[in-house]
């Protein structure tokens, strides 16, 4: 039973052009949620967070966004560029236990 | 290079063979994790350590075990390993339990055959 879905395994976008992932979950018990990024032959490394007391938390070219009523967050990347192309994974945090989707590769094209 | 360090990074073993998968961490976290990868799936959480001396299972532990040695280290073993055990296995590092950024090694890809 995956709580964190993220229902689209990959995504094709032009360098320069806005980059926008989607993640949705089911426990309304989540109450922190982040981004990761993940290259090949490397562990995931920590992009982005964001509190279930918010709905916006920007990092430079990162935002997150999260509609708690939706259960429903996304991840946009402005501008894409070519070192953005990579895995992403949803992750979702309830007590104990960080709940991860099952990832969107990102190819961003020249 | 500061960070989260497992050993090895890729295993074969047969149907049967046990083995212990290394984990470190030089950051001073209290809580460390084994999560595996399978595609499809994303990660899946195997057990986890909140702080030193305590273990909890996670999703999916049954095959499994591990042990905290001390602060730094959280090893698992693979007392009997099955086909169905193939997979990338990540060990993570946080501060605290559940929240923050987790800091993960770069993986143990392992196959059974």
């Amino acid at each position: 039973d995956q709580q964190v879905k993220q229902n689209s395994p990959s995504l094709s976008v032009q360098e320069g052009r806005i980059s926008i992932l989607n993640c949705d979950y089911t426990n309304s018990m989540f109450d922190y949620f982040l981004w990761y990024k993940k290259y090949p032959a490397e562990g995931p490394t920590f992009l982005i967070s964001i509190s279930s007391i918010k709905d916006k938390n920007e990092d430079g070219r990162f935002t997150v966004f999260l509609n708690k009523s939706a259960k429903h967050l996304s991840l946009h990347i402005v501008p894409s560029q070519p070192g953005d192309s990579a895995v992403y994974f949803c992750a979702a945090s309830a007590r104990y236990k960080l709940s991860f989707g099952a990832g969107t590769t990102v190819t961003v094209r020249a | 290079n500061a960070g989260v360090t497992q050993t090895p990074k890729f295993q074969v073993l047969k149907t049967g063979q046990s083995m212990t998968l290394q984990c470190a961490q030089d950051m001073n976290h209290n809580s460390m994790y084994w999560y595996r990868q399978d595609p499809g799936m994303g990660l899946r959480l195997i057990y986890y350590s909140a702080s030193e001396g305590t273990t909890d299972k996670g999703e999916v532990p049954n095959g499994y075990n591990v042990s905290r040695l001390n602060k730094r280290e959280f090893s698992l073993r693979l007392e009997s390993a099955a086909p169905s055990q193939t997979s990338v296995y990540f060990c993570a590092s946080s501060l605290a339990t559940g929240q923050g950024g987790y800091t993960f090694g770069s993986g143990t890809r392992l196959t059974v055959v």
